[in-house]
């Protein structure tokens, strides 16, 4: 069973650009959450998505956005790139929602803003 | 958000096992305890998850304190790619909002 593939792994942009990164949920996971892992602040929550809606939403500026297809693929993006959204963008897909279910984590997208 | 305490960093021998404790006094009776670990330059990897009872799987064992305020995570015999980042989580049912914390910094010395 493949896991979660995230593309590209590694990007680098200036600041003032815009980036979409990719990725691709386990066969058959619904849900596919997105977090930001900086060595300041550590992995923090960006979105969840769950059947082309996003349910759940981490306290991030607009210029993050992020969006479901039909076949659970996710994309998110960030617009108008600041030198400190340089991080590790990882994705992570589920089946549903209880308490008892396990992420899955793709090995993440390294981006680089100059 | 119920939040956890972990040390920020342990060591131990290879071979040894090792403890590693979280303290979650704030946790609610439907969240359930996840731990996760983090290698160097990989996504976090799930580790174990239980409820209430202790769970064994054959990566590690969770024990779980009676009032459910403190949780350890057991790794029996520590290998030299045991080391990583530690988290543990509390998982509210409906929500894949997971809060991370700093986690606990496992070394392994040969």
């Amino acid at each position: 069973k493949a896991g979660v593939t995230q593309t590209p792994r590694y990007l680098i942009k200036t600041r003032g650009q815009q980036v979409t990164l990719s990725c691709s949920p386990i066969s058959g996971h619904r849900s596919v959450s997105w977090y930001q892992q900086t060595p300041g602040q550590g992995l923090q929550f960006l979105f969840e998505y769950f059947s082309e809606t996003q349910r759940n939403k981490g306290n991030f500026p607009g210029r993050f956005s992020g969006r479901q297809f039909s076949n659970s693929r996710s994309e998110m993006n960030v617009s108008t790139l600041e030198l400190g959204d340089s991080a590790l963008y990882l994705c992570a897909s589920s089946l549903v929602f209880s308490g008892a279910n396990v992420l899955t984590f793709g090995a993440g997208s390294r981006l680089t803003v100059l | 958000d119920a939040k956890t305490t972990q040390p920020n960093s342990m060591e131990s021998n290879e071979e040894e096992p090792v403890h590693l404790p979280c303290n979650h006094s704030t946790i609610s009776g439907t969240d359930y305890i996840h731990w996760y670990r983090q290698l160097p330059s990989q996504g976090p990897e799930y580790v174990i998850h239980g409820l209430t009872s202790n769970v064994n799987n054959r990566m590690a064992s969770l024990a779980i304190a009676e009032d459910r305020k403190s949780s350890t995570l057991i790794l029996h015999r520590a290998t030299l790619r045991d080391a990583a980042v530690y988290y543990c989580i509390l998982r509210a049912p409906g929500a894949n909002n997971l809060f991370f914390g700093t986690g606990t910094r496992l070394t392994v010395i040969p």
